[in-house]
Formats: structure tokens, C-alpha cells, sequence
């Protein structure tokens, strides 16, 4: 089946650095990749939409200045957390659209700590 | 923006017993829901995606339900065992078949042996 690889799984990074983590769909094309966080006891929330050789459109509330998404090939996408703060440790998930209007295939997710 | 609401928040259950839980979403505008197991670590597995009110689902021991004119999906596992342990995520998709999935906050079940 499809297969959505998110590294890293885990990182630690200090206030006012940057973060990129990466989505790479290792058996398909993935023409459409959702971000989304999730913070704690919440659910996962959407932040930004992103297709392939295009801009991201981003939810509501979401800096795009701040989480800066590239999807310049059809097997990965990236997210970068710019100037990262304390604020934004959160878990990142990544979700790619696998084909015929119904299936998404997750990624493993990013626990990011900034600190 | 969907409202999606999933109860309980947590489940303890013996194993062999079986289990449900619920997820509401609003009935209007809705294309989609989909139900996701997660364990610890790893990827959210798709488990059911269905757009059909009356849809049932199944498998293996779990089974899912949707009502879509009034709003909810049941989740079913039948004999509950300690590898079913982990949350499962409801999602709903409105508009489009590409629509954006509004998750619920899910519900932990841990079966204990």
C-alpha cells in the first residue's frame, strides 16, 4: 500500500532557529499534501493545504511567513517552522492525498520541542 | 468549518469484551467519513471511509455504521484484543470528494488482558 515517510520523528530546537521536516511518498504520487498539528488533548487540526508546483494555501490563523511549505515534486513536501518559539512545540503530521477522492495516507509525524 | 465530536475520550475494556464509540458531525454539507486507528508511533491506518447514509462497513471485528441525516458514526470491535489497543480518529469530509478532513480528538481504548 501506500507509504508516506515524515522525518524526523523527534526534534529539539532552540527558540529563534528553524525546523524543516519532510514528507516523501516512497510508492506513489502525491499531487496534494496536508500539514496539520496537533496540540495537546486536542484534535488534529489542519494548517495548510499544499499541490504540487504551487503555493500552499493556508487555514485560517496559520502564518504563512512562519510555516513556510514547499512542494516542488510530486514525492515530497516540506515544512519549515521559521524562527521557531516555545509557542509553536507542537506535533506535525503530514497527509497525502492517494487517489480516487477517498484515501489520505498519514505520515509518522514530528514531535517538535523548541526550547 | 465541521464540528466533529468523538465519545468517549477513553476506554478501558477487558479483552474478549466488545466495544463502541460514537462520532457526531454536523449533517449538513457532509461528502465524507472516514475512521482511523493509531497506535503510538506510528501512521494512522485508514479503517473505513464511507459517504452513504445506511453505509455499514466491516473489517475483520471491527465494524462501522453512518447515519448522515442525523449526524453520527459508530464504531464497533467485536472481541476486543490487547493489539486493537490505540486511538481511533473519526474525520469528516464536506464539500468536494478532495474536501479538508475535520478530525475528532479521538478515543483511547486500551484492552486489557
Amino acid at each position: 500500500g501506500a507509504v508516506v515517510s515524515q522525518h524526523p520523528s523527534r526534534v529539539i530546537c532552540k527558540s529563534g532557529t528553524s525546523v524543516k521536516i519532510e514528507c516523501r511518498s516512497l510508492d506513489f504520487q502525491a499531487t496534494t499534501m496536508f500539514w496539520y498539528r496537533q496540540f495537546p488533548k486536542q484534535s488534529l487540526m489542519l494548517m495548510a493545504t499544499s499541490n504540487e508546483g504551487s503555493k500552499a494555501t493556508y487555514e485560517q490563523g496559520v502564518e504563512k511567513d512562519k510555516f513556510l511549505i514547499n512542494h516542488a515534486s510530486l514525492t515530497l513536501s516540506t515544512l519549515t517552522v521559521t524562527s521557531a518559539h516555545p509557542e509553536d512545540s507542537s506535533f506535525y503530521i503530514c497527509s497525502a492525498l492517494t487517489g480516487g477522492g477517498y484515501g489520505y495516507t498519514f505520515g509518522s509525524g514530528t514531535r517538535l520541542t523548541v526550547v | 468549518i465541521l464540528n466533529v465530536e468523538q465519545s468517549p475520550q477513553s476506554l478501558h475494556v477487558q479483552e474478549g469484551d466488545s466495544t463502541n464509540f460514537t462520532c457526531s458531525f454536523p449533517s449538513s454539507n457532509f461528502y465524507a467519513l472516514h475512521w482511523y486507528r493509531w497506535e503510538t508511533a506510528k501512521s494512522p491506518e485508514a479503517l473505513f471511509v464511507m459517504t452513504l447514509n445506511g453505509d455499514e462497513k466491516k473489517k475483520g471485528r471491527i465494524s462501522a455504521t453512518l447515519n448522515t441525516k442525523e449526524g453520527y458514526s459508530y464504531l464497533y470491535i467485536k472481541g476486543s484484543q490487547p493489539e486493537d489497543s490505540a486511538t481511533y480518529l473519526c474525520a469528516a469530509a464536506g464539500g468536494t470528494s478532495y474536501g479538508k478532513l475535520t478530525f475528532g480528538q479521538g478515543t483511547i481504548l486500551t484492552v486489557h488482558p
